[in-house]
């Protein structure tokens, strides 16, 4: 089936120690997602990828890198991770004139420990 | 982008139905609404879409008012399964930027009680 694949599942990490999250997509999808979700809060936005062009937003903390070098795989890098990075990230996807307006697919997510 | 507001949680037995309604006074001409389901420890899921008037899938229906400032997710028949997060978004995208952005509000917590 194709799907959204997050690795690791689990990531612990120490604090100041950069860390590295992945997603791959079987989707063939050309927009990919990274959110961040803090426990009992809604996802929220860090940064997209139109294809190549890369999108962030206004209020993502410099910390956080992406890199996608295919259509297939996205990548998160924190490169100082501090306590309140503690979160599950979570990536998705979604397909420019697909049926549904801006429908993303979600991975199951990473959730990440900072210790 | 249009704020959503919803309600923090609800409550409900099974085999009812279900309504959830959100506000959206600042709807765009251009913006969609759409709901996402998220169970605990998992990614959000796409539910439903609706530009305006009524829209049905095999699982919710969702009701626009003419107005659009608001929107109802209706779940008939709830069962213990469907006790999970609700997000209802409005979709925004940047003319001629070919970007999307969504933002996820606070989402109401579905609890379906035997």
């Amino acid at each position: 089936d194709a799907m959204v694949i997050q690795n690791p599942r689990y990531q612990v990490t120490q604090f100041g120690k950069p860390v590295t999250l992945s997603c791959s997509q079987t989707l063939n999808h050309n927009v990919m997602y990274w959110y961040q979700q803090k426990s009992s809060q809604a996802p929220k936005l860090l940064f997209h990828y139109y294809d190549k062009d890369f999108n962030n937003e206004a209020d993502t903390p410099d910390n956080f890198q992406s890199r996608r070098p295919n259509t297939s795989f996205c990548f998160l890098d924190i490169r100082s991770p501090g306590l309140g990075d503690a979160a599950m990230y979570l990536c998705a996807t979604s397909r420019v004139g697909g049926g549904y307006y801006n429908e993303q697919f979600f991975g199951p997510g990473t959730r990440l420990t900072v210790l | 982008l249009a704020k959503t507001t919803q309600p923090i949680s609800m409550d409900s037995y099974e085999g009812q139905e279900v309504n959830i309604t959100c506000s959206h006074n600042n709807i765009a001409t251009n913006d969609y609404i759409t709901w996402y389901q998220q169970f605990p420890s998992q990614g959000p899921r796409f539910i439903i879409q609706g530009y305006k008037t009524k829209v049905t899938n095999e699982v919710a229906s969702l009701f626009i008012p003419a107005d659009r400032k608001s929107s109802t997710l209706s779940l008939p028949r709830v069962s213990l399964s469907d006790t999970a997060v609700y997000y209802c978004l409005v979709g925004d995208i940047a003319s001629g930027a070919g970007s999307y952005q969504l933002t996820f509000g606070k989402g109401t917590k579905l609890s379906v009680i035997p």
